[in-house]
């Protein structure tokens, strides 16, 4: 069966802290891993990734694909109150155009 | 941001009562889905279309129903609602299938 899981399912930081999320996966037909922030309401999109050891970057987060051994990290740098969201990676299957999503990491950020 | 509305966004029902959810797009993307997200849960996948009248299963769909009768709307029934389907429920969607998806803002549904 077909699995996402993400670690640590919650996290509290301090203002200026950086964090490392983990997402590994098991999909039989992976195509790409995908992450998102959730704040109160829908998940917005923050990074596709397809190809292993190509970093991604927006401001100051980052994120990197492992294909060999199946995992993703999402990096936070000086973490900001308006970091706290929970973070949900999802792994699309590409023999149905279905993704499977992790349970989510909740990350508070501390003033 | 997407051009994605879900109706009602707040739902109380009884159960055993039927329930319809919409989703409506203004981005005429071919791929909709709808989720719904639990605590400890994360969010799974009850059924997705990949067209007008193209619809598949997912990985919860036992008690929902689902119908794309033009592209820009995707409707979600529960035929008989019962506490268990107590949710979050989003719908989501995508241009190629193969790209991230946008969501809506979600409609909480309460069965009682």
């Amino acid at each position: 069966e077909d699995k996402v899981v993400q670690s640590p399912l919650s996290l509290v930081v301090h203002e200026g802290d950086t964090v490392t999320l983990n997402c590994s996966y098991e999909v039989t037909n992976f195509r790409s891993l995908l992450w998102y922030k959730q704040e109160k309401k829908a998940p917005t999109f923050l990074f596709m990734l397809t190809s292993s050891g190509i970093e991604k970057k927006s401001g100051r987060l980052s994120s990197i694909l492992d294909k060999k051994e199946l995992f993703s990290i999402l990096n936070i740098t000086a973490t900001q109150t308006g970091d706290s969201a929970i973070y949900l990676c999802a792994s699309e299957d590409s023999g149905t155009y279905k993704y499977i999503f992790g349970t989510g990491t909740r990350l508070k950020v501390l003033a | 941001d997407a051009g994605i509305t879900q109706s009602p966004r707040h739902k109380v029902t009884e159960t055993g009562t039927p329930v319809t959810l919409r989703c409506h797009q203004t981005e005429n993307h071919r791929y909709m889905y709808w989720y719904r997200q639990d605590p400890g849960h994360g969010l799974r996948l009850i059924h997705y279309s990949y067209g007008v009248k193209d619809t598949d299963k997912g990985e919860v769909s036992d008690g929902y129903s689902v119908s794309r009768s033009k592209t820009e709307d995707f409707l979600l029934t529960l035929e008989s609602a019962t506490s268990s389907q107590t949710s979050v429920y989003f719908c989501a969607i995508s241009e190629s299938g193969r790209d991230e998806q946008y969501f809506g803002p979600g409609t909480r549904l309460t069965v009682t």
